[in-house]
């Protein structure tokens, strides 16, 4: 597959256990943020998002946290899976700006057996 | 079967020949976008479309042109590709929804090309 992320910070993650991605954006007039997961070979696929008036919101077995004081977001997956194993970037927009969204550099998330 | 195709998927090319990415949507959306994503640096935005014959720049739009003649379609170009346009490159479509707490924008995105330009 595309190898994308030769440096990529890595989080390893038990089969089961509860994974955590953390996330620090960098613009706070952004307003709406998403976090999407990238198979190897594969374009990213939208997981999950949230506003800027929420600091919580619930998924499928997925959590998105808002802190907004310290501009943090981070992604929490529920009793890990192999086919979580992926790269998770969080995604931020800021109001009025349409569809221009600006990437985090990203997380490969290795689940181990 | 919802979804954005890219053509082609991979593609070598020498320094200065034009290029066409195709991109297309089967999902009526209004929103296009184009990336391209480079090892540690994530995914970059080069240009996006908001409907058909509006376009802007995205992060990175150097080097790079896109028109938006028709709704479904949104074509990448390279007029004089250079090394460093080497990169693998994802078109996006999203659909622009209002909602009751504010505009989200959940994108779609295509498979990839990978560009390598000699």
């Amino acid at each position: 597959g595309e190898s994308v992320g030769l440096h990529l910070p890595t989080l390893s993650v038990q089969e089961g256990d509860n994974s955590i991605i953390n996330c620090a954006y960098s613009n706070s007039a952004s307003d709406y943020f998403i976090w999407y997961k990238q198979e190897s070979g594969k374009g990213p696929q939208f997981i999950i998002d949230i506003r800027s008036n929420m600091d919580k919101r619930q998924g499928q077995r997925v959590t998105v946290l808002l802190n907004k004081t310290v501009k943090h977001l981070s992604l929490q997956i529920a009793a890990t899976q192999p086919g979580d194993s992926a790269v998770y970037f969080c995604a931020e927009n800021m109001a009025g700006t349409a569809s221009k969204l600006t990437f985090g550099t990203g997380t490969r998330l290795q689940v181990t057996l | 079967e919802a979804q954005v195709t890219q053509n082609p998927r991979y593609l070598i090319t020498v320094t200065g020949k034009k290029l066409t990415v195709t991109c297309s949507q089967n999902m009526n959306h209004e929103y296009m976008s184009w990336y391209r994503q480079d090892p540690g640096l994530g995914l970059r935005q080069i240009y996006y479309s908001m409907n058909v014959e509006v376009t802007d720049k995205g992060d990175v739009p150097e080097g790079y042109k896109v028109s938006r003649k028709e709704k479904r379609n949104f074509p990448l170009i390279l007029e004089s590709p250079s090394p460093n346009q080497t990169s693998l490159y994802f078109c996006a479509s999203s659909k622009y929804d209002p909602g009751l707490a504010g505009e989200t924008y959940e994108q779609y995105f295509g498979p990839g090309t990978r560009l390598t330009v000699t």
